[in-house]
């Protein structure tokens, strides 16, 4: 079956203006996190939503990183304001609420923010 | 909280040759999973090999192994008969097993394989 799907590939945007990012898990899956890896960093976990249960936001670097799960199937992630230091790849990565662990990862959005 | 350490950056070593990554972790817990994620330069991150905590037992998949040494929280990576294909970043990953919780990677290893 399809893997985890984001959107876009790739996005440049100028300092201050908001961006969305979108991801598609893999159908079935109920639980779904985002990560984001700097120039050189490993991943850093910004939020993950399990099911109908709160998210957990505990990652979010600053109040203008929010995201939300609708259906308990699309994601999306919204940066505000951008800053140059929001420049990195955000990956998406769903599972199966189960006992193997194992996150699939989608190809990740690069964000350039100029 | 857990920690993972990669301490090598950067490695290389000639095809068909065999390669170890090195990986340590912290963590007070004693069930937990532990993973090795392959991400090409498509970005795309993989999932090479998994290890339960409490398996004594050393993960194996094809030319990947692991030496799992829990008292040392060691989990290295074993690439033997090296191919091309297999250059690409390496990133170690801690898993609580309380639930699906996120995982804790370390900052990679840049891996080569030179032809």
């Amino acid at each position: 079956g399809a893997g985890v799907s984001q959107s876009p590939s790739n996005k440049v945007t100028e300092k201050g203006k908001d961006v969305e990012l979108r991801c598609d898990p893999i159908s079935g899956h109920t639980a779904l996190y985002w990560y984001r890896q700097s120039l050189g960093q490993g991943l850093e976990f910004l939020i993950y939503f399990q099911g109908n249960s709160a998210p957990d936001k505990s990652g979010l670097p600053s109040d203008r990183f929010s995201a939300e799960r609708t259906g308990g199937s699309v994601s999306t992630l919204t940066i505000q304001r951008t800053q140059q230091e929001d420049s990195a790849v955000y990956l998406c990565a769903s599972s199966l609420a189960s006992v193997t662990g194992e996150q699939f990862f989608g190809p990740g959005t690069r964000l350039t923010v100029l | 909280a857990q920690t993972v350490t990669q301490s090598q950056p950067e490695m290389s070593v000639q095809e068909a040759e065999t390669v170890t990554l090195s990986c340590t972790y912290d963590t007070s817990e004693n069930n937990y999973y532990l993973f090795w994620y392959k991400q090409p330069p498509s970005r795309q991150m993989i999932l090479v090999i998994r290890q339960e905590a409490y398996k004594q037992q050393n993960a194996t998949e094809n030319r990947f192994s692991v030496n799992f040494q829990k008292a040392a929280k060691s989990f290295s990576l074993k690439i033997s008969d090296s191919q091309l294909g297999d250059t690409a970043m390496y990133f170690c990953a801690f898993l609580s097993n309380f639930g699906n919780e996120k995982l804790t990677f370390g900052t990679g290893t840049r891996l080569t394989i030179i032809p």
